[in-house]
């Protein structure tokens, strides 16, 4: 069965900087799909960004951009230039071609003003 | 903009008890499914289905059953609440299968069964 692992359950930036939340994750497939998503304090979970494995080039959107190692099997997220409204919980997910979907037990990000 | 919304915030219940939580999405989402989330332990699918009347079980079906009479409408049910079964519940939708589709989420529900 697949699993995904966040070795950080909090994690602190100041505002303006850069902070990088991990992930690792355990699979015998070959191609499947890789989330990362959001849930602010209170508020519904988003989707931030997604990685398909089979593309080599690294998922951007915006702020957030992810380090992809697929040997390693590691998916990174990294956010530029911190904002006091990316303070939230961040989920990393994992889906197969079956649509069975785990996910990570969660990264608690405080950005600090 | 997706709106995936869940009937109540915030729930108290006691154990025994029968528990529906209501959900409904407007976008006309083929799939819709129930997590429960829990400190430590992320999001775990409790159910999932692909169409009216249809489901299948996710992860931790015990103690749960669902309802899908409508597409927009998907419910989740507690047949007897027990003490461990306090937790935040989400509901999610989407338009089809497959990572290429993106899930959408409700604001939860947060369950207390005394």
């Amino acid at each position: 069965a697949q699993t995904v692992t966040q070795s950080q359950p909090e994690m602190s930036v100041q505002e303006a900087e850069t902070v990088t939340l991990s992930c690792t994750y355990d699979t015998s497939e070959s191609n499947y799909y890789l989330f990362w998503y959001k849930q602010p304090p209170s508020r519904q979970m988003i989707l931030v960004i997604r990685q398909e494995a089979y593309k080599q080039q690294n998922a951007t959107e915006n702020r957030f951009s992810v380090n992809f190692q697929k040997a390693a099997k590691s998916f990174s997220l990294k956010i530029s230039d911190s904002q006091l409204g990316d303070t939230a919980m961040y989920f990393c997910a994992f889906m197969n071609n079956n649509n069975d979907m785990r996910f990570g037990a969660g990264t608690r990000l405080t950005v600090k003003p | 903009d997706v709106k995936v919304t869940q009937s109540s915030r915030y729930l108290v219940k006691r154990t025994g008890e029968k528990v529906f939580l209501e959900c409904v999405q407007d976008m006309d989402h083929e799939n819709m499914f129930w997590y429960r989330q829990d400190p430590g332990l992320g999001l775990r699918l409790i159910y999932f289905s692909y169409d009216v009347k249809m489901k299948e079980k996710g992860d931790i079906p015990e103690g749960y059953s669902v309802s899908r009479e409508k597409k927009e409408r998907f419910s989740l049910i507690l047949e007897s609440a027990s003490t461990n079964q306090t937790s935040m519940y989400l509901c999610a939708s989407s338009l089809g299968s497959g990572g290429r589709e993106t899930q959408y989420f409700g604001p939860g529900t947060r369950l207390l069964v005394l």
